[in-house]
Protein backbone atom coordinates (compact mmCIF):
# COMPACT_ATOMS: atom_id res chain seq x y z
CA UNK A 1 0.00 0.00 0.00
CA UNK A 2 1.21 3.17 -0.76
CA UNK A 3 0.93 5.89 1.58
CA UNK A 4 2.86 8.86 -0.22
CA UNK A 5 1.49 10.26 -3.48
CA UNK A 6 3.58 12.90 -5.14
CA UNK A 7 2.40 15.22 -7.75
CA UNK A 8 2.87 15.68 -10.54
CA UNK A 9 4.20 12.79 -11.64
CA UNK A 10 5.78 14.36 -14.38
CA UNK A 11 7.24 18.21 -14.78
CA UNK A 12 8.88 19.42 -18.03
CA UNK A 13 9.82 23.57 -17.58
CA UNK A 14 11.74 26.08 -18.66
CA UNK A 15 14.67 27.27 -17.49
CA UNK A 16 13.86 30.39 -15.50
CA UNK A 17 9.92 29.28 -14.61
CA UNK A 18 9.15 28.35 -10.89
CA UNK A 19 7.46 25.06 -9.47
CA UNK A 20 6.31 23.16 -6.80
CA UNK A 21 6.34 19.22 -5.83
CA UNK A 22 3.50 18.23 -3.35
CA UNK A 23 3.87 15.27 -1.21
CA UNK A 24 0.63 13.92 0.37
CA UNK A 25 -0.85 11.39 2.81
CA UNK A 26 -3.75 10.30 4.95
CA UNK A 27 -0.91 9.21 7.51
CA UNK A 28 0.92 11.00 10.14
CA UNK A 29 4.94 10.76 9.94
CA UNK A 30 7.43 11.89 12.72
CA UNK A 31 9.98 13.96 10.17
CA UNK A 32 9.90 13.72 6.33
CA UNK A 33 12.58 13.78 3.71
CA UNK A 34 13.11 15.16 0.18
CA UNK A 35 15.62 13.24 -2.04
CA UNK A 36 17.10 14.30 -5.58
CA UNK A 37 18.12 11.08 -7.67
CA UNK A 38 19.95 11.35 -10.71
CA UNK A 39 20.26 8.43 -13.49
CA UNK A 40 22.73 5.90 -12.48
CA UNK A 41 22.85 6.78 -9.06
CA UNK A 42 21.26 6.61 -5.21
CA UNK A 43 18.67 9.03 -3.88
CA UNK A 44 20.82 12.26 -1.88
CA UNK A 45 18.78 13.60 0.97
CA UNK A 46 18.22 17.62 0.36
CA UNK A 47 16.58 18.39 3.49
CA UNK A 48 14.98 16.59 6.46
CA UNK A 49 11.83 18.57 8.03
CA UNK A 50 10.41 17.77 11.68
CA UNK A 51 8.29 20.03 13.07
CA UNK A 52 4.89 20.93 11.79
CA UNK A 53 4.40 23.22 9.82
CA UNK A 54 8.33 24.11 9.67
CA UNK A 55 10.21 25.65 6.37
CA UNK A 56 13.47 25.24 5.16
CA UNK A 57 15.54 26.78 2.57
CA UNK A 58 18.23 25.12 0.32
CA UNK A 59 19.31 27.82 -2.00
CA UNK A 60 16.28 27.94 -4.21
CA UNK A 61 14.70 25.19 -3.14
CA UNK A 62 11.96 26.10 -0.09
CA UNK A 63 11.11 22.88 1.85
CA UNK A 64 7.81 23.01 3.81
CA UNK A 65 5.99 20.56 6.56
CA UNK A 66 2.47 20.36 6.79
CA UNK A 67 1.06 21.82 9.91
CA UNK A 68 -0.23 18.20 10.34
CA UNK A 69 2.40 16.64 9.15
CA UNK A 70 0.85 14.55 6.84
CA UNK A 71 1.65 16.69 3.71
CA UNK A 72 4.83 18.55 2.36
CA UNK A 73 5.60 20.56 -0.43
CA UNK A 74 9.04 21.35 -2.25
CA UNK A 75 9.05 25.03 -3.90
CA UNK A 76 12.11 25.69 -6.67
CA UNK A 77 12.40 28.97 -7.86
CA UNK A 78 14.26 29.60 -11.23
CA UNK A 79 14.79 26.36 -12.14
CA UNK A 80 18.21 25.89 -13.57
CA UNK A 81 19.02 22.48 -15.98
CA UNK A 82 21.11 21.13 -13.01
CA UNK A 83 18.09 20.94 -11.10
CA UNK A 84 16.76 18.18 -14.02
CA UNK A 85 16.01 14.54 -11.40
CA UNK A 86 14.00 12.48 -9.81
CA UNK A 87 12.43 14.15 -6.41
CA UNK A 88 11.22 11.56 -3.76
CA UNK A 89 9.70 12.64 -0.47
CA UNK A 90 10.29 10.09 2.48
CA UNK A 91 8.28 9.70 5.76
CA UNK A 92 9.10 7.99 8.90
CA UNK A 93 6.60 6.14 10.92
CA UNK A 94 5.70 6.59 14.16
CA UNK A 95 9.08 7.90 15.41
CA UNK A 96 11.11 4.80 13.64
CA UNK A 97 13.68 4.89 11.35
CA UNK A 98 12.01 3.38 8.27
CA UNK A 99 10.65 5.15 6.01
CA UNK A 100 8.28 4.87 3.32
CA UNK A 101 8.89 6.34 -0.31
CA UNK A 102 6.46 8.75 -2.06
CA UNK A 103 6.05 7.62 -6.28
CA UNK A 104 8.41 10.33 -6.95
CA UNK A 105 8.67 13.22 -9.52
CA UNK A 106 10.48 13.36 -12.74
CA UNK A 107 11.62 17.03 -13.06
CA UNK A 108 12.90 18.03 -16.54
CA UNK A 109 14.47 21.47 -16.92
CA UNK A 110 15.30 23.34 -20.51
CA UNK A 111 17.39 25.28 -21.20
CA UNK B 1 36.31 5.75 -2.01
CA UNK B 2 31.95 5.15 -2.62
CA UNK B 3 31.05 5.01 1.48
CA UNK B 4 28.16 2.69 0.31
CA UNK B 5 28.98 -0.03 -2.85
CA UNK B 6 27.11 -2.49 -4.16
CA UNK B 7 27.79 -6.05 -6.30
CA UNK B 8 27.41 -6.61 -8.90
CA UNK B 9 25.99 -3.54 -10.27
CA UNK B 10 24.30 -5.49 -12.92
CA UNK B 11 23.19 -8.63 -13.21
CA UNK B 12 20.97 -10.78 -15.71
CA UNK B 13 19.46 -13.87 -14.58
CA UNK B 14 17.09 -16.60 -15.24
CA UNK B 15 13.85 -17.95 -13.45
CA UNK B 16 14.41 -20.16 -10.74
CA UNK B 17 18.36 -19.27 -10.28
CA UNK B 18 19.51 -18.00 -6.29
CA UNK B 19 20.63 -14.41 -6.52
CA UNK B 20 22.70 -12.29 -4.01
CA UNK B 21 23.60 -8.88 -3.95
CA UNK B 22 25.93 -7.35 -1.73
CA UNK B 23 25.84 -4.20 0.22
CA UNK B 24 28.93 -2.95 2.01
CA UNK B 25 29.68 0.86 4.26
CA UNK B 26 32.44 2.49 5.53
CA UNK B 27 30.20 4.54 7.31
CA UNK B 28 30.15 2.99 10.25
CA UNK B 29 26.33 3.22 10.60
CA UNK B 30 24.23 0.33 12.40
CA UNK B 31 21.11 1.16 10.56
CA UNK B 32 20.97 -0.87 6.91
CA UNK B 33 18.05 -1.21 4.48
CA UNK B 34 17.17 -2.73 1.41
CA UNK B 35 15.18 -1.28 -1.34
CA UNK B 36 13.93 -1.64 -4.21
CA UNK B 37 12.42 0.66 -7.57
CA UNK B 38 10.06 0.40 -9.83
CA UNK B 39 9.01 3.01 -12.57
CA UNK B 40 6.26 5.40 -10.50
CA UNK B 41 6.53 3.23 -7.52
CA UNK B 42 9.58 5.13 -5.77
CA UNK B 43 11.69 3.36 -3.83
CA UNK B 44 9.96 -0.07 -1.29
CA UNK B 45 10.92 -1.14 1.22
CA UNK B 46 12.17 -5.17 1.47
CA UNK B 47 13.93 -5.51 4.70
CA UNK B 48 16.37 -3.94 7.14
CA UNK B 49 18.29 -3.91 10.17
CA UNK B 50 19.75 -2.06 13.02
CA UNK B 51 21.86 -3.69 14.06
CA UNK B 52 23.80 -6.98 13.69
CA UNK B 53 21.28 -9.06 15.43
CA UNK B 54 18.22 -7.09 14.21
CA UNK B 55 16.76 -7.97 10.58
CA UNK B 56 13.05 -6.79 10.37
CA UNK B 57 10.91 -6.97 7.17
CA UNK B 58 9.30 -4.18 5.16
CA UNK B 59 6.49 -3.77 2.56
CA UNK B 60 7.41 -6.62 0.31
CA UNK B 61 9.88 -9.06 1.84
CA UNK B 62 8.35 -12.08 0.34
CA UNK B 63 10.80 -13.95 -2.04
CA UNK B 64 13.69 -12.18 -0.52
CA UNK B 65 15.82 -13.10 2.23
CA UNK B 66 18.82 -11.10 4.31
CA UNK B 67 22.00 -11.54 5.89
CA UNK B 68 24.12 -8.84 8.30
CA UNK B 69 27.07 -10.43 8.01
CA UNK B 70 28.97 -7.79 9.86
CA UNK B 71 27.89 -4.31 10.58
CA UNK B 72 29.80 -2.81 7.86
CA UNK B 73 28.02 -5.78 5.14
CA UNK B 74 24.20 -6.65 4.43
CA UNK B 75 23.39 -9.00 1.68
CA UNK B 76 20.35 -9.60 -0.10
CA UNK B 77 19.51 -12.99 -1.58
CA UNK B 78 16.44 -13.90 -4.40
CA UNK B 79 16.09 -17.76 -3.03
CA UNK B 80 14.32 -18.18 -6.83
CA UNK B 81 14.03 -15.53 -8.73
CA UNK B 82 11.07 -14.73 -10.81
CA UNK B 83 10.20 -12.08 -13.93
CA UNK B 84 8.47 -9.66 -11.76
CA UNK B 85 11.53 -9.32 -9.74
CA UNK B 86 13.66 -7.11 -12.68
CA UNK B 87 13.94 -4.04 -10.66
CA UNK B 88 16.64 -1.73 -9.16
CA UNK B 89 18.02 -2.33 -5.94
CA UNK B 90 19.11 -0.05 -3.57
CA UNK B 91 21.14 -0.37 -0.33
CA UNK B 92 21.44 2.28 2.00
CA UNK B 93 22.85 3.03 5.33
CA UNK B 94 22.19 5.69 8.30
CA UNK B 95 22.62 6.55 11.85
CA UNK B 96 21.58 9.20 13.99
CA UNK B 97 18.36 10.83 15.32
CA UNK B 98 17.68 12.90 11.73
CA UNK B 99 18.74 9.77 10.41
CA UNK B 100 19.84 10.76 6.68
CA UNK B 101 19.85 8.15 4.69
CA UNK B 102 23.24 7.15 2.30
CA UNK B 103 22.60 5.13 -0.81
CA UNK B 104 24.53 2.66 -2.84
CA UNK B 105 25.19 3.39 -6.43
CA UNK B 106 22.51 0.35 -7.38
CA UNK B 107 22.27 -2.77 -8.76
CA UNK B 108 20.16 -3.25 -12.05
CA UNK B 109 18.77 -7.29 -12.11
CA UNK B 110 16.79 -8.21 -14.88
CA UNK B 111 15.10 -11.64 -14.49
CA UNK B 112 14.34 -13.31 -17.68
Amino acid sequence: TQLLEQSPQFLSIQEGENLTVYCNSSSVFSSLQWYRQEPGEGPVLLVTVVTGGEVKKLKRLTFQFGDARKDSSLHITAAQPGDTGLYLCAGAMGGTYKYIFGTGTRLKVLA
Amino acid sequence: DADVTQTPRNRITKTGKRIMLECSQTKGHDRMYWYRQDPGLGLRLIYYSFDVKDINKGEISDGYSVSRQAQAKFSLSLESAIPNQTALYFCATSEGSLDTQYFGPGTRLTVL
